[in-house]
């Protein structure tokens, strides 16, 4: 049983750039959230998607955006780069209002 | 608006020794407690979680965790630290299930042979 995977595990940008990350959730999963990590900080929640439609939002700009495919995949869209951005972006996942969310390996942007 | 403390952003144990790692959250609702382990370029993995079964709460690897209201903690334990151990732990809080999660600061563990 596949758990949640996430691609690229690593990107390297610059500033002023786009950029997509996607997510795989767990298999039965149709709920997937979005956070970010800032080096040597706590993960922060950015959204979370269900059913094609952004359920919930965190603190973040209009410049992260989100969709999520019929098929439950998820993809993280960021424009307008900036250095700030530069952190571990991890896509967690579960099954419509479960308590646990299963997180995946995250994928490392780094803004240049 | 939900907030977790982790006292403390590092922590050194000798091998064997216990472990307590310790968070508080501020909810103005019974909230959901997670603890997650993070180990070097990996995500994060579930320890233990309460919500509002047993006040404490058994998870994988040995640790355990008791939810305090009167306290609002949600402290971390481990009778005896092994190498393995060595990650960095973060306590979270959610006000529904299936919520967002709300993190602390983390707490890295060193565990000393």
């Amino acid at each position: 049983d596949a758990g949640v995977t996430q691609s690229p595990t690593h990107l390297i940008k610059t500033r002023g750039q786009q950029v997509t990350l996607r997510c795989s959730p767990k298999s039965g999963h149709d709920t997937v959230s979005w956070y970010q990590q800032a080096l040597g900080q706590g993960p922060q929640f950015i959204f979370q998607y269900y059913e094609e439609e952004e359920r919930q939002r965190g603190n973040f700009p209009d410049r992260f955006s989100g969709h999520q495919f019929p098929n439950y995949s998820s993809e993280l869209n960021v424009n307008a780069l900036l250095l700030g951005d530069s952190a571990l972006y991890l896509c967690a996942s579960m099954r419509g209002r479960q308590e646990t969310q299963y997180f995946g390996p995250g994928t490392r942007l780094l803004v240049l | 608006a939900q907030s977790v403390t982790q006292l403390g952003s590092h922590v050194s144990v000798s091998e064997g020794a216990l472990v307590l790692l310790r968070c508080n959250y501020s909810s103005s609702v019974p909230p959901y407690l997670f603890w997650y382990v993070q180990y070097p370029n990996q995500g994060l993995q579930l320890l233990l979680k309460y919500t509002s079964a047993a006040t404490l709460v058994k998870g994988i690897n040995g640790f355990e965790a008791e939810f305090k209201k009167s306290e609002t903690s949600f402290h971390l334990t481990k009778p005896s630290a092994h190498m393995s151990d060595a990650a960095e732990y973060f306590c979270a809080v959610s006000d529904a299930a299936g919520n967002k999660l709300t993190f602390g600061g983390g707490t890295r563990v060193l565990v000393k042979p």
